[in-house]
């Protein structure tokens, strides 16, 4: 059974970068798509970015100046960067793999990660 | 990017009535190429991540009780719960992939009457 993990700080001062690591067990990284994905408290779901296994990539627009992820496939993990965080930023981040049949909705998720900008 | 609303923001229905959730996308996401419409469903409970239940508009996902069905085509689509049960209250939120940057609807929230 696939598991995911994040991982990182749980609480940012304003202007600070956000790093999270995803670390998937249970299955290879390879042959997936792999996003971040977040949940302001109280609200809804917003994607973030995907990356492969081999490193293609795509942000969301909204985010793109600020957004960073990568895919470490010796360590079975991928992480999130997000510079010059503001209060905004406040949400609970998952990550989520990409399924199969497209890469772009989720078929597993991690429990998430409360990260708090103060 | 692809808008996707949701309606009505949150329902009560009585348990073993039917619940609908509907959902319409600012564009078609239906893929001529493969004849799939690009849409998912998940159900979130308190405290817990989404967990996908229907995809290709209306594959259910393995596990996912057969009283949850997804239909419709191009930009408009429906969550229907057959047969609501106290378990299924929940957030349900649908989701387009037909674009490179997937996007979500706001959610509806399944209560029981």
């Amino acid at each position: 059974q696939v598991q995911l993990q994040e991982s990182g700080p749980g609480l940012l001062k304003p202007s600070e970068t956000l790093s999270l690591t995803c670390t998937v067990s249970g299955g290879s990284i390879s042959s997936y798509w792999w996003s971040w994905i977040r949940q302001p408290p109280g609200k809804g779901l917003e994607w973030i970015a995907y990356i492969s296994y081999s490193g293609s990539t795509n942000y969301n627009p909204s985010l793109k100046s600020r957004v960073s992820i990568s895919v470490d496939t010796s360590e079975n993990q991928f992480s999130l960067s997000l510079t010059s965080v503001t209060a905004a930023d406040t949400a609970v981040y998952y990550c989520a793999r990409g399924s199969s049949s497209s890469g772009r909705h989720f078929d597993y998720w991690g429990q998430g990660i409360l990260v708090t900008v103060s | 990017d692809i808008v996707v609303t949701q309606s009505p923001d949150s329902l009560a229905v009585s348990l073993g009535e039917r619940a609908t959730i509907n959902c319409k996308s600012s564009q078609s996401v239906l893929y001529s190429s493969n004849n799939k419409n690009y849409l998912a469903w998940y159900q979130q409970k308190p405290g817990q991540p989404p967990k996908l239940l229907i995809y290709w508009a209306s594959t259910r996902e393995s596990g996912v009780p057969d009283r949850f069905s997804g239909s419709g085509s191009g930009t408009d689509f429906t969550l229907t719960i057959s047969s609501l049960q106290a378990e299924d209250v929940a957030v349900y939120y649908c989701q387009q992939y037909y674009s490179m940057s997937p996007t979500f609807g706001p959610g509806t929230k399944v209560d029981i009457k």
